[in-house]
């Protein structure tokens, strides 16, 4: 069993503040990392997936950076708005399987 | 597409009964994967198929659980019997394929053992 580890575990900001979290992963057996938005009561929905060191990638106000040669990943919210309320889980694919983080619950308060 | 498909919604039944949830992947995923969700461990697999076949089900918590494929468009995963441990959140998920593809989740079905 892969381990990956999101800290922190949960967030509270205020709105209009900037924030990130981290995903720690295995360098070994590393193919893509992929980052989901998890609302209550839904199921997760793509974010982002990434597969080379060094990539960036962007969605409005939420990019991501990647470094696999430490095995970490980077999720940053700029600007924090209620509606990005949610737990952001990140996702180690080894090519054929998935291994889930417990996720980053984040609570934007107005 | 309707995206991937759960039955039913919520699941309430008591302790020693069978429980079979339903899931009807992405028309031509060739990946589906069974996940269950619970507050101590978080998103776990518990089984995977690619075109039809098992792949790894070492996710499976013991005997009391089966999963089958028996063809593309459908994918059933058996509780019997079952116990108030297994009331939890289990979501199925598909892929187009290996590699970098995305995965899709179902809304899941939420079980309650009593």
């Amino acid at each position: 069993i892969l381990n990956v580890e999101q800290s922190p575990q949960s967030l509270h900001v205020q709105e209009g503040d900037s924030t990130n979290f981290t995903c720690s992963f295995p360098s070994s057996n590393f193919y893509a990392l992929h980052w989901y938005r998890w609302e209550t009561a839904k199921s997760p929905e793509a974010l982002f997936v990434m597969t080379l060191n060094g990539d960036e990638k962007k969605k409005g106000r939420i990019s991501a950076t990647l470094n696999t040669k430490e095995g970490y990943s980077y999720l940053y919210i700029k600007g924090s708005q209620p509606e990005d309320s949610a737990t952001y889980l990140c996702a180690f694919n080894t090519g054929n399987q998935f291994y889930f983080g417990t996720g980053t619950s984040l609570t934007v308060i107005p | 597409d309707a995206g991937v498909i759960q039955s039913p919604r919520h699941e309430v039944t008591e302790m020693g009964q069978e429980v079979t949830l339903r899931c009807k992947p992405i028309s031509g995923h060739d990946y589906l994967f069974w996940y269950r969700q619970t507050m101590m461990r978080g998103l776990e697999l518990l089984i995977y198929f690619n075109n039809n076949v098992p792949i790894d089900d070492s996710g499976m918590p013991e005997d009391r659980f089966s999963a089958k494929m028996p063809n593309a468009s459908f994918s059933t995963l058996k509780i019997q019997p079952s116990e108030p441990r297994d009331s939890a959140v289990y979501f199925c998920a598909s892929r187009e394929g290996p590699g970098t593809y995305e995965q899709y989740f179902g809304p899941g079905t939420r079980l309650t053992v009593t």
